[in-house]
């Protein structure tokens, strides 16, 4: 079966500080697909990346990276110089390896409070 | 264009009565589907659908019917509304054509309607 765990359930650093967020999955495919989304306190969902199970290249997009390390099924997400807009629900999903439905399976979030 | 659209945003229900949120898409997606967010639940897939007529179960589905008449929307009906049923619905819609080593954002999530059941 497939499962994503966020084990960290709530973060709190203070401004610029470096925070990393936890995602472990668990699949018995050999091709998937990994995403981050950000939900703000306005509650809509924020598409942040998505990688294929094939590239193991780690990715940087500004003060966001993003780990992926298939011999410990993790999938990281980094934020550098942490900023108080920063502050939302993070999920980590994953998605069936065929990728022809719509199915997501989500993590159950992880809380991130940027203080300043 | 206006993406994924979901009404109504907010909506208050007495236990036993039965009602529809609506989920509309402009972009002629093929994929769409509906999901609840449990606080400290994440998302969890109630229905989905690959194309107007086909719907199938996901992870939740009891106490839920859709229906897919057109590509365009894809409505999520309460027949008999439960406090269980208490929740924020998000809609998502993607297109068949999206090719997982795009960089591009896939789904598209609606604004979510957040649903009270007394």
């Amino acid at each position: 079966a497939q499962k994503v765990t966020q084990a960290q359930t709530e973060i709190s650093v203070v401004e610029k500080e470096d925070v990393t967020l936890d995602c472990v999955y668990e699949t018995r495919d050999t091709t998937y697909y990994l995403f981050w989304y950000k939900q703000p306190p306005s509650g809509e969902l924020v598409f942040l990346i998505r990688r294929n199970s094939f590239d193991e290249q780690n990715e940087i997009s500004g003060r966001y990276s993003w780990n992926f390390q298939k011999s410990t099924s993790s999938f990281n997400f980094t934020i550098t110089a942490s900023q108080v807009v920063d502050s939302a629900v993070y999920f980590c999903a994953l998605s069936e390896g065929s990728y022809n439905t719509d199915k997501l399976i989500f993590g159950t979030g992880t809380r991130l409070q940027v203080f300043p | 264009n206006a993406g994924v659209t979901q009404t109504p945003k907010f909506q208050v229900l007495k236990t036993g009565q039965s009602m529809t949120l609506q989920c509309a898409q402009d972009m002629n997606h093929e994929y769409m589907s509906w999901y609840r967010q449990d606080p400290g639940m994440g998302l969890r897939l109630i229905h989905y659908s690959v194309g107007a007529g086909i719907t199938d179960q996901g992870e939740v589905p009891n106490g839920y019917n859709v229906s897919r008449s057109t590509t365009e929307d894809f409505p999520l009906r309460l027949l008999s509304a439960a406090p269980s049923q208490t929740s924020v619905y998000f809609c998502a819609s993607r297109s068949a054509r999206d090719a997982p080593s795009y960089s591009n954002q896939p789904q598209h999530f609606g604004d979510g309607t957040r649903l009270s059941i007394l």
